[in-house]
């Protein structure tokens, strides 16, 4: 099966510091990348959709200049929490979509989350 | 009104047993729905798709799913300790490009 990585899986850092994180598609090319954010007994929330070679889509409510997405090739895609303070602490996971999945399944591939922990 | 609501639970079904969860979404408009299992402190994983009106089976779950009501749901027969974990419904629009977008999730609890 399709299997996306991302590293590192935790990750604790100061107040103010910036860290970044990086999910990978293993075994198949990524098209679009998804970028979400959990709380404690929360839903995912979508926070970004990345496609190769172009500029991240934000949700509303999302600030593009704090959560950074860089979606270099098709198989890597970054976000860097800019300036991280407490409230940023939460379980960050990305997913990927391959190129040419069938439809209407476009089955998306969950990698095994960033927990963030910001002091 | 949210988009994608479910029961927060947590739902308690005996080992054996057949746990039964349900799903509404608002927009009339989505084709593809979802069935995610998440355990505590790891990722989603996919265990049921359904497109289709009616049933789709997989070993021991059932999804079914009912356009006009806007409802879909989940069956998972057998119940086993392992069960345990939250389900998160989600359900995506028409394109292929839509988002899917995540139900709040079901804490499903098997007793032995």
């Amino acid at each position: 099966g399709a299997v996306v990585s991302q590293h590192p899986s935790r990750v604790i850092c100061k107040s103010g510091t910036s860290v970044k994180i990086e999910c990978r598609s293993l075994d198949f090319q990524a098209t679009t990348m998804f970028w979400y954010r959990q709380f404690p007994k929360q839903s995912l929330m979508l926070m970004a959709t990345s496609n190769e070679g172009s500029k991240a889509t934000y949700e509303q409510g999302v600030e593009k200049d704090k959560f950074l997405i860089n979606h270099a090739s098709l198989t890597l895609s970054t976000l860097t929490v800019t300036s991280a303070h407490p409230e940023d602490s939460s379980f960050y996971i990305c997913s990927a979509r391959q190129i040419g999945a069938d439809f209407p399944r476009n089955e998306q591939f969950f990698g095994p989350g960033t927990r963030l922990t910001v002091l | 009104q949210k988009e994608v609501e479910q029961n927060s639970g947590p739902l308690s079904v005996p080992e054996g047993a057949i746990a039964s969860l349900n799903c509404t979404y608002s927009d009339r408009g989505s084709q593809s729905f979802f069935w995610y299992r998440q355990y505590s402190g790891k990722s989603p994983e996919l265990i049921m798709f359904i497109y289709s009106n009616g049933d789709k089976e997989d070993g021991r779950f059932t999804a079914q799913l009912n356009k006009a009501s806007q409802y879909v749901s989940l069956l998972i027969r057998d119940s086993q300790p392992s069960d345990s974990a939250t389900y998160l419904c989600a359900v995506r629009g028409y394109s292929s490009a839509s988002k899917i977008i995540f139900g709040s999730g079901t804490r499903l609890s098997i007793r032995p």
